[in-house]
């Protein structure tokens, strides 16, 4: 199962660019990378979600190097309401064989004003 | 639209017996995925459900099983409850790119 690495925590400010780095190195072929943020007693909300290169929406970027060890979630400009928990995952996708999801612990990010 | 529905949303349940949670996809997504989540850690993968059959197990004893009925909806059966078995129980549907997430099931085992 591809285990995912990323930091504990994250201090930021508001308006600054925050990137998050996940490090997965047993990724698999057919493993897709997509990130999500979750609040307090809530369910992870999806972020965004890529294969390889580059992958933009309109709330965040995902950069994921050729080798795919590792992806970097961007968020622009973030505001106080960007303070969440932000989760790497690992795993294909439903309707592509066998599916295990592994989540990490997760990133505590809390942005300042 | 209604997003992915989760019923009760709290629980309170003895070490011992059972509990069945019941999860209702985004209409249209054939795709269930349970998740434990037990506080200050990531959700934990327990099963997944595409078209009525079993896609995906994760690392938890067969105390742990689930079905997805014709409609797509889904139920997680646990039995034999242990205080270990205490956490947010999160169902996910998808269409195949990135899950949506109800908002749990938070079970407490006494």
């Amino acid at each position: 199962l591809a285990k995912t690495t990323q930091p504990i925590s994250m201090d930021s400010y508001e308006g600054q660019e925050v990137n998050i780095t996940c490090s997965h190195n047993n990724i698999a072929t057919n493993d897709y990378i997509t990130w999500y943020q979750q609040f307090p007693s809530q369910g992870p909300r999806f972020i965004i979600q890529g294969y390889k290169t580059k992958v933009t929406n309109e709330v965040a970027s995902l950069f994921i190097p050729a080798d795919r060890k590792s992806s970097t979630l961007s968020l622009p400009r973030v505001s106080l309401s960007d303070t969440a928990v932000y989760y790497c995952l690992v795993g294909a996708t439903a309707s592509g064989g066998s599916y295990i999801p592994t989540f990490g612990r997760g990133t505590s990010l809390i942005v300042h004003p | 639209d209604a997003g992915v529905t989760q019923s009760p949303t709290h629980l309170i349940k003895t070490r011992g017996q059972q509990v069945t949670l019941r999860c209702s996809p985004i209409s249209g997504h054939k795709s269930v995925s349970w998740y434990q989540q037990v506080l200050g850690q990531g959700p934990q993968f327990i099963f997944q459900y595409y078209e009525k059959e079993e896609r995906g197990r994760g690392n938890f004893p067969d105390r742990f099983s689930a079905r997805q009925f014709p409609n797509y909806s889904s139920e997680l059966n646990v039995n034999a409850l242990l205080l270990g078995d205490s956490a947010l129980y999160l169902c996910a549907s998808s269409l195949g790119r990135g899950d949506t997430f109800g908002s749990g099931t938070r079970l407490t085992v006494v």
